[in-house]
């Protein structure tokens, strides 16, 4: 059963337009999220995070929104640039439950492409 | 910032071989990671351990075993490795805190012929 759901597998956006990817989660003991970038060849790198007791966290170009509530959470991407595309994976945890609850859980991902 | 080393980038082995992939970071972290990608199915924890001759099975820990034999290295073993493996494989650092995030090595794609 998978408990991180990335229902898109490709996005594609216009350079300096928004990038919207979306995240769905069923396990309602998740209480941290987290964004990874993935390029071809190299390891995912850390993009952002945010807490269940948020709904809302930014970074330069770069926001997460949570609702808790729907379980649903989304990165917004404001201008989007063609060095943003990549895969993008969604990942949750039981941060407060520690033990193997804690280990991340990844959706599959999202490509994003962003056109000049 | 912690470096993930891991040792090849790509390898071509046998079905039947023995494969060890290798992982090396370079502080003094308890938590390290093995994960595989697979196109559409995304990354899947395979092993973990959370210090020397400390290690639990992940989602997907079948054919696959673990050695950690000193803190900084983490070794991923397929003991008799199949079709089914080839992947790319990606080993993962937490520093610190429960909620810091994982710091990935650069992947090793393996192919098993």
């Amino acid at each position: 059963d998978q408990q991180v759901k990335q229902n898109s597998p490709s996005l594609s956006v216009q350079e300096g337009r928004i990038s919207i990817l979306n995240c769905d989660y069923t396990n309602s003991m998740f209480d941290y999220f987290l964004w990874y970038k993935k390029y071809p060849a190299e390891g995912p790198t850390f993009l952002i995070s945010i807490s269940s007791i948020k709904d809302k966290n930014e970074d330069g170009r770069f926001t997460v929104f949570l609702n808790k509530s729907a379980k649903h959470l989304s990165l917004h991407i404001v201008p989007s640039q063609p060095g943003d595309s990549a895969v993008y994976f969604c990942a949750a945890t039981a941060l407060h439950y520690g033990g193997s609850q804690g280990n991340l859980i990844f959706g599959k991902g999202t490509k994003l492409s962003v056109k000049p | 910032d912690v470096k993930v080393t891991q040792s090849s980038r790509y390898l071509v082995k046998r079905t039947g071989e023995k494969v060890f992939l290798e992982c090396v970071q370079d502080m003094d972290h308890e938590n390290m990671f093995w994960y595989r990608q697979d196109p559409g199915l995304g990354l899947r924890l395979i092993y973990f351990s959370y210090d020397v001759k400390m290690k639990e099975k992940g989602d997907i820990p079948e054919g696959y075993s673990v050695s950690r034999e000193k803190k900084e290295r983490f070794s991923l073993i397929l003991e008799s490795a199949s079709t089914n493996q080839t992947s790319m494989y990606l080993c993962a650092v937490r520093p610190g805190l429960d909620n810091s995030p994982l710091h990935f090595g650069n992947g090793t794609r393996l192919t098993v012929t």
